[in-house]
């Protein structure tokens, strides 16, 4: 079956531009998690959503991320007034609860310069 | 902080050798430790995962060992091939709670012919 989808594979932005990036998960799957994984190190959490409710947004670097899923299904990470320690590849994954295996995305590499 | 150590940062082996990760972790409140892997331009994929209450988990050429005392855990990889080239990740969580992964920074595995 369909797996984890991302969209763009890549951005470039320039500082100070508003991004948006897209995450379609696995049909079915309550849980969507999304992580930031900087040039040589590991992913690190960002925002948990059940459902539409966003449950956890304890690693949100600053007020300028922001996320929806406003249907329980796709959901977008959204990045105003990009900087340049934004840039990074923005992993999405899904599981079908919280405590189920959590598979990911390919990533979107955001670049800001 | 880094909630989860991991080393080496890269490793070479021959074809046929074993590759061993390591990695330690601080909170005692973690209860489930997965492995990822990860392809160039992919997301990272579950390998293997343990809890601990056992000291070892094997799944065909992967290997896990678990030293709660200790608070670390490896993966082994027997009679690596040239096709496990890629970056592993181990993590932990939570699971009965939040299951937010938190990763090491990754090992660069490359197996030489």
């Amino acid at each position: 079956g369909a797996g984890v989808s991302q969209s763009p594979r890549y951005k470039v932005a320039k500082r100070g531009q508003d991004v948006a990036l897209r995450c379609d998960p696995i049909s079915g799957h309550v849980s969507l998690f999304w992580y930031q994984q900087a040039l040589g190190q590991g992913p690190e959490f960002l925002t948990y959503f059940q459902n539409e409710a966003q449950l956890d947004k304890s690693g949100l670097p600053s007020d300028r991320f922001f996320a929806e899923r406003p249907e329980g299904s796709v959901s977008t990470l959204k990045i105003q007034r990009t900087q340049q320690e934004d840039s990074a590849v923005y992993l999405c994954a899904s599981s079908l609860s919280r405590q189920e295996t959590q598979y990911f995305g390919p990533g979107t590499r955001l670049l800001v310069l | 902080q880094q909630q989860v150590k991991q080393s080496p940062q890269s490793l070479i082996v021959q074809k046929g050798g074993i590759s061993i990760i390591n990695c330690a972790y601080e909170n005692t409140a973690f209860d489930y430790f997965p492995w990822y892997q990860q392809f160039p331009g992919k997301g990272p994929a579950l390998l293997i995962a343990i809890r601990p209450d056992v000291s070892e988990k094997k799944e065909g050429r992967f290997t896990i060992s678990f030293n709660k005392s200790a608070k670390q855990f490896s993966l082994h990889i027997m009679d690596s091939q040239p096709g496990d080239s890629a970056t592993y990740f181990c993590a932990a969580s939570k699971q009965t709670g939040a299951n937010n992964l938190f990763f090491g920074t990754g090992t660069r595995l490359t197996v030489i012919p």
